[in-house]
Formats: structure tokens, sequence, C-alpha cells
């Protein structure tokens, strides 16, 4: 069964540094979310994306985050300068054109800011 | 905010079945009742949906009521790889899938 694939599956990184999380969607799908998870907390929406636009984006999704789906398969997060509170799950997430598809979800990323 | 309500947590006896409750009682005509679970800190992991009907899947059956103001996730033969966090989620129209607490399962030898 087709999956959604992130990479890597941790990353580390300093205070200040840029992170690029990187995602594959399943092939035919045309809707992509990233979504995060801090550990203890709940998952949280941070943007979707369609038609190579960003649909919505929550508070989160501030100046410092950016997404780009630079080909047709790889759909990418961009935090440009981490802080420690960036430290969490990232999960991308993607669906059919179909209007009550469900989502798949990747195992997502661990980012650390130390 | 999530628009639905669950019990924190849960526990059921392997080889029994399991039954989440989940209510969500502001569901609109066009929402659909999804549900997922998340086992340690993987990616949720799709189980089932439906809009009104009852639903099967090789997973779990979804009973929805009804009124569609509440709804039962029952997984009929549950295992100890069932234990994780179920999530009951509405949704529809713009389609921003929000996360709640959802319910901890733990299954029990």
């Amino acid at each position: 069964e087709p999956e959604v694939t992130q990479t890597p599956s941790h990353q580390v990184t300093q205070m200040g540094q840029e992170v690029i999380l990187r995602c594959v969607p399943i092939s035919n799908h045309l809707y992509f979310y990233w979504y995060r998870q801090i550990l203890g907390q709940k998952v949280e929406f941070l943007v979707s994306f369609y038609n190579n636009e960003i649909s919505e984006k929550s508070e989160i999704f501030d100046d410092q985050f950016s997404v780009e789906r630079p080909d047709g398969s790889n759909f990418t997060l961009k935090i440009r300068s981490t802080k420690l509170e960036d430290s969490a799950m990232y999960f991308c997430a993607s669906i059919s054109f179909s209007y009550n598809s469900p989502l798949h979800f990747g195992n997502g990323t661990r980012l650390t800011v130390t | 905010d999530a628009k639905t309500t669950q019990p924190p947590s849960m526990d059921c006896a392997e080889g029994r079945a399991a039954n989440l409750p989940c209510n969500h009682s502001t569901i609109s005509g066009n929402e659909y009742v999804y549900w997922y679970r998340q086992i340690h800190s993987q990616g949720p992991q799709y189980i089932i949906h439906g809009l009104k009907n009852n639903e099967t899947n090789e997973m779990a059956s979804l009973i929805i009521t009804e009124d569609r103001k509440s709804s039962t996730l029952i997984l009929p033969h549950a295992t100890l790889r069932d234990t994780a966090v179920y999530y009951c989620i509405v949704s529809g129209g713009s389609y921003i899938p929000t996360f709640g607490r959802g319910t901890s399962l733990i299954v029990h030898p």
C-alpha cells in the first residue's frame, strides 16, 4: 500500500539554524499538510497546501516557517531560524482529491533544537 | 478547538471488544466522523470514517447514532498491539482535521 515517507527520522540542530524537513506524499494525492506534536501534547495543524500554494495556516505557522513543493514529488517544511520551542515531532500528511478522503500520515521527523 | 469529546482513558482485556465512545453534538450535516489512532509517537493512522451509516472495515466498525451526535468505534477482538491513543475527528468542507486529546486505550493480557 502506498505511504507517505518523511526524512530524516531524527534531526538535531542548534538554535538559530535553518532546517528543512522533507516529505514524499502519496503519488496521486493533491492536498498536503504539516502537523506538529510537542512531546506530551496534542497533534497541532500547521499548514495545508494545494495547487502549489498555501490553502490555510495556523497561528503557529509564522514567518519563520515556509513550505514548498519543489518538484512533482517532494513537499518540504523549512524553519528559518530554529528556537528551542520548535523541538517536536513534525508529521506530513496528504489526501487525494475526494471530498471525504482521510488523511494519510508519515511517521514523522523528530526535531531536536539544542 | 476539537469538536468532539472523548474519555481520556479506557482499558480492555485482550481478545475482548473495545468500544470507544465519542460525542460530537455540534456536527454539521456535511461533516464526516473520522477515527485515527497513534501508537507511541508514530504518525496518526487512519482507521475508519462515516457520514451517517454504520461502517465496517478490516480494522474496526463505526456505529453512528441516528441523530449523528455521537459515535462508537468498535475493535472487535482487541490485541496488545491495539494499545494506542484513539482520536475521533469531525471534519468536512475546508477539511482541516483538528486533533483533541483522544482516548488512551490500554489493552491488557
